[in-house]
């Protein structure tokens, strides 16, 4: 079974801190990709990397940046947290060839 | 404007009735629709991908059906369970290979 798992299921940070949110998988996927999920919104892509250090915005990359160092491991950090950042954020991974995601249990990220 | 559109937004169902989820969707190219389940404060699991080719797919009391001519999707839920209640979401893939297109979800509750 794929595993995608990602370090906190829930995590209070304050304004201006520097936030990381790991995510790491364990089928080799090429493909990694982190989301946010608000209510009336759904899911919204953020950034994604087809390959180690390589990465593409999404529809909303603003406020945040991602590391991808390790093909099995993909960061995405928020450099000075901000209260419109409160949410639940979703990692997910792909394999080349396929369509399906595979999708990590999230963390929900309150910023006061 | 959204690609995947879901109706309803919300239902509520009595435990052992059926119920019907509708995605309707404008990407084109069209090459697959998948149903996701996503659990309150998990992240989404695939339950079916529809291809051109295929009608109707039955994955135990879940049975997804593809009109490829209308753009139409439906997901079918027989003798529903207290543990069907999740968000149940449609996503197409976008023709540029990473994206995803979602729905904004259908938000199921079952009943005792």
């Amino acid at each position: 079974d794929v595993k995608v798992t990602q370090s906190s299921r829930y995590l209070v940070k304050r304004t201006g801190e520097k936030v990381f949110l790991e995510c790491v998988q364990d089928m080799d996927h090429e493909n990694m990709f982190w989301y946010r999920q608000d209510p009336g919104l759904g899911l919204r892509l953020i950034y994604f990397s087809y390959d180690v250090k390589m990465k593409e915005k999404g529809d909303i990359p603003e406020g945040y940046s991602v590391s991808r160092e390790k093909k099995e491991r993909f960061s995405l950090i928020l450099e000075s947290a901000s209260t419109n950042q409160t949410s639940m954020y979703l990692c997910a991974s792909r394999g080349s060839g396929s369509s399906e995601q595979y999708f990590g249990p999230g963390t929900r990220l309150t910023v006061t | 404007k959204n690609q995947v559109e879901q109706s309803p937004q919300s239902l509520i169902i009595l435990e052992g009735k059926n119920c019907t989820l509708q995605c309707n969707y404008t990407v084109s190219p069209f090459s697959n629709l998948r149903w996701y389940k996503q659990d309150t404060g998990r992240g989404p699991v695939s339950l079916t991908i529809m291809t051109f080719s295929e009608n109707t797919k039955s994955n135990g009391r879940y049975t997804a059906t593809l009109d490829a001519d209308t753009k139409q999707s439906s997901l079918h839920i027989t003798a529903s369970q207290l543990s069907d209640s999740a968000s149940y979401i449609c996503v197409v893939p976008s023709n540029s290979g990473y994206a995803l297109n979602f729905g904004k979800g259908t938000s199921l509750l079952v009943t005792p």
